[in-house]
C-alpha cells in the first residue's frame, strides 16, 4: 500500500461546478501538505501548500487538512476550462531532506 | 534562466544503451532533486543534492541509475543500460533552501520523456 493514496478520475464537470479532489495517507510524520496542478506535458506547478490542520484559502481554491483522518481535500470554486489538468497531492515529513510524497493525480477536466 | 531547464526534453533509446539526461537548476538554487514520474502515476523520488554533495540516493531503483552534481549546479542522471521499465518522465526540481526545504519552496522543471524500445 501507498504512503498517499488518490483516486486518479477521470473526473468531468462542467463550467463553473465546485469541484471537489481528496487524497488519504497513511504516516502521521506527514506535517507539510501540497497541491500541485500539472499540465499535460509539463511539471507540475504549486498550487496550494498548508502545514499542519486546518483550513487556507487562496481565490477559487481552498485546501483543507484534517491530520485526525488523516484526509486532506483542494476544493475548486466556479471551475473554468482552463482547470482542466492533473491534479497532485504532495506530503512532506518534516525531518526529510525535501522529499516529497505524491498520490498518483486526479486528471480533472472542466466541458464548457 | 527563469526556471528548472531539462534536456533532452525527449529521448527514445533502445533497450541496452545507455543515457544521460541534464538538468539546469534556478540560478543559485542548492538544493536539487530527481523524481521519476511513470504513465498514469505521480512523480516517485529518486534523490537528493545539496550543492554537490547527494544527501539522499534512497529512491534510485538499481545501481544502473547514477546521478551527479559535481559543481553544484548542473545535474546529470545516467541510466545504464536502459530497459522498457525505464520509460517514464524524469522530473527535476530545485530549491532555494538548504537543509530541509519546505514544499513551497521546491519548483519543477517540464521533465525529460525517456521512451525504451
Amino acid at each position: 500500500q501507498k504512503e498517499v493514496e488518490q483516486d486518479p478520475g477521470p473526473l468531468s464537470v462542467p463550467e463553473g461546478a465546485i469541484v471537489s479532489l481528496n487524497c488519504t495517507y497513511s504516516n502521521s510524520a506527514f506535517q507539510y501538505f501540497m497541491w500541485y496542478r500539472q499540465y499535460s506535458r509539463k511539471g507540475p506547478e504549486l498550487l496550494m501548500y498548508t502545514y499542519s490542520s486546518g483550513n487556507k484559502e487562496d481565490g477559487r481554491f481552498t485546501a483543507q487538512v484534517d491530520k485526525s483522518s488523516k484526509y486532506i481535500s483542494l476544493f475548486i470554486r466556479d471551475s473554468q476550462p482552463s482547470d482542466s489538468a492533473t491534479y497532485l497531492c504532495a506530503m512532506k515529513r518534516g525531518s526529510t531532506l525535501g522529499r516529497l510524497y505524491f498520490g498518483r493525480g486526479t486528471q480533472l477536466t472542466v466541458w464548457p | 534562466g527563469a526556471g528548472v531547464s531539462q534536456s533532452p526534453r525527449y529521448k527514445v533509446a533502445k533497450r541496452g544503451q545507455d543515457v544521460a539526461l541534464r538538468c539546469d537548476p534556478i540560478s543559485g538554487h542548492v538544493s536539487l532533486f530527481w523524481y521519476q514520474q511513470a504513465l498514469g502515476q505521480g512523480p516517485e523520488f529518486l534523490t537528493y543534492f545539496q550543492n554537490e554533495a547527494q544527501l539522499d540516493k534512497s529512491g534510485l531503483p538499481s545501481d544502473r541509475f547514477f546521478a551527479e552534481r559535481p559543481e553544484g549546479s548542473v545535474s546529470t542522471l545516467k541510466i545504464q543500460r536502459t530497459q522498457q521499465e525505464d520509460s517514464a518522465v524524469y522530473l527535476c526540481a530545485s530549491s532555494d533552501r538548504g537543509l530541509n526545504p519546505s514544499g513551497n519552496t521546491i519548483y519543477f522543471g517540464e521533465g525529460s520523456w525517456l521512451t525504451v524500445v
